[in-house]
C-alpha cells in the first residue's frame, strides 16, 4: 500500500527566510511518481511539481526547489526567499499505477501548513 | 488554458437528501476521479473511471456513492441519502491518455458540501 508522511503540520517564517518541506513516501512499486500541490486559502489545488521515480533530477523553478531522494524516499520542497504570497497548505502526493494502467488515483499526504509573516 | 470545472461551488442540504455534484473534465482527457477532503484534513481519493467504468474505488465510496459520465462530456458524483459526515470539499479531477501515467491530474475548484 502506498503512503506519504508530511511530518511538518504547519511551519511560520518570517518574509525572505527559506524553507524546506518535507515528504517521505512508501511504495512497492519501482515505478511511481511523485507530485507537490498547493492549497491556498481560496481552497484550489495548484498543480506544482511531477516527478517520476525514474528520474532523481533535482529541478529548480524560480524560487521553487525540489530534492527527490530514492535512497531515503524522500521528495522535499524548498521555497526561496519566501513571500506572503507562498502561504499555502502544500501537500506532497504519490501515484502508482494501479489496475492494468487504468487507474493512477493519487495518495496525498495530511499537508504542511506555510504561514510566511511580513 | 482548458480547465476542470465543478458546480455548484457551494451545496447545502439536509441529512437524508440526494445530492449530484458535477464535473465537466477537460475535453481530451479520458481519466476521471474524485476526492474528498474534510475540512482541515487531507485529500482522500474516492473513485477512478476509466473507459466508462470504474476502476477502483476507496473504502469510502460505499452505496451510498455512484458516479456517471451521462453525456460524454459531464462527470458527476451522487450521493443518495447524504450524512454529517459527508460534508466535506468535493474535488474532480480529469488526466490525460497516454501509455504513461505521466500526465499531471488537473483539479477542479471544488464544491463544498455542507450536510445540516
Amino acid at each position: 500500500a502506498q503512503k506519504v508522511t508530511q511530518a511538518q503540520t504547519e511551519i511560520s517564517v518570517v518574509e525572505k527566510e527559506d524553507v524546506t518541506l518535507d515528504c517521505v513516501y512508501e511504495t512497492r512499486d519501482t515505478t511511481y511518481y511523485l507530485f507537490w500541490y498547493k492549497q491556498p486559502p481560496s481552497g484550489e489545488l495548484v498543480f506544482l511539481i511531477r516527478r517520476n521515480s525514474f528520474d532523481e533530477q533535482n529541478e529548480i523553478s524560480g524560487r521553487y526547489s525540489w530534492n527527490f531522494q530514492k535512497s531515503t524516499s524522500s521528495f522535499n520542497f524548498t521555497i526561496t526567499a519566501s513571500q506572503v504570497v507562498d502561504s499555502a497548505v502544500y501537500f506532497c502526493a504519490l501515484s502508482e499505477a494501479t489496475s492494468g494502467g487504468s487507474n493512477y488515483k493519487l495518495t496525498f499526504g495530511k499537508g504542511t501548513l506555510l504561514t510566511v509573516n511580513p | 488554458e482548458p480547465e476542470v470545472t465543478q458546480t455548484p461551488s457551494h451545496q447545502v442540504t439536509q441529512m437524508g437528501q440526494e445530492v449530484i455534484l458535477r464535473c465537466v473534465p477537460i475535453s481530451n482527457h479520458l481519466y476521471f476521479y474524485w476526492y474528498r477532503q474534510i475540512l482541515g484534513q487531507k485529500v482522500e481519493f474516492l473513485v477512478s473511471f476509466y473507459n466508462n467504468e470504474i476502476s477502483e474505488k476507496s473504502e469510502i465510496f460505499d452505496d451510498q456513492f455512484s458516479v456517471e459520465r451521462p453525456d460524454g462530456s459531464n462527470f458527476t458524483l451522487k450521493i443518495r441519502s447524504t450524512k454529517l459526515e459527508d460534508s466535506a470539499m468535493y474535488f474532480c479531477a480529469s488526466s490525460p491518455s497516454g501509455r504513461e501515467p505521466t500526465y499531471e491530474q488537473y483539479f477542479g475548484p471544488g464544491t463544498r458540501l455542507t450536510v445540516t
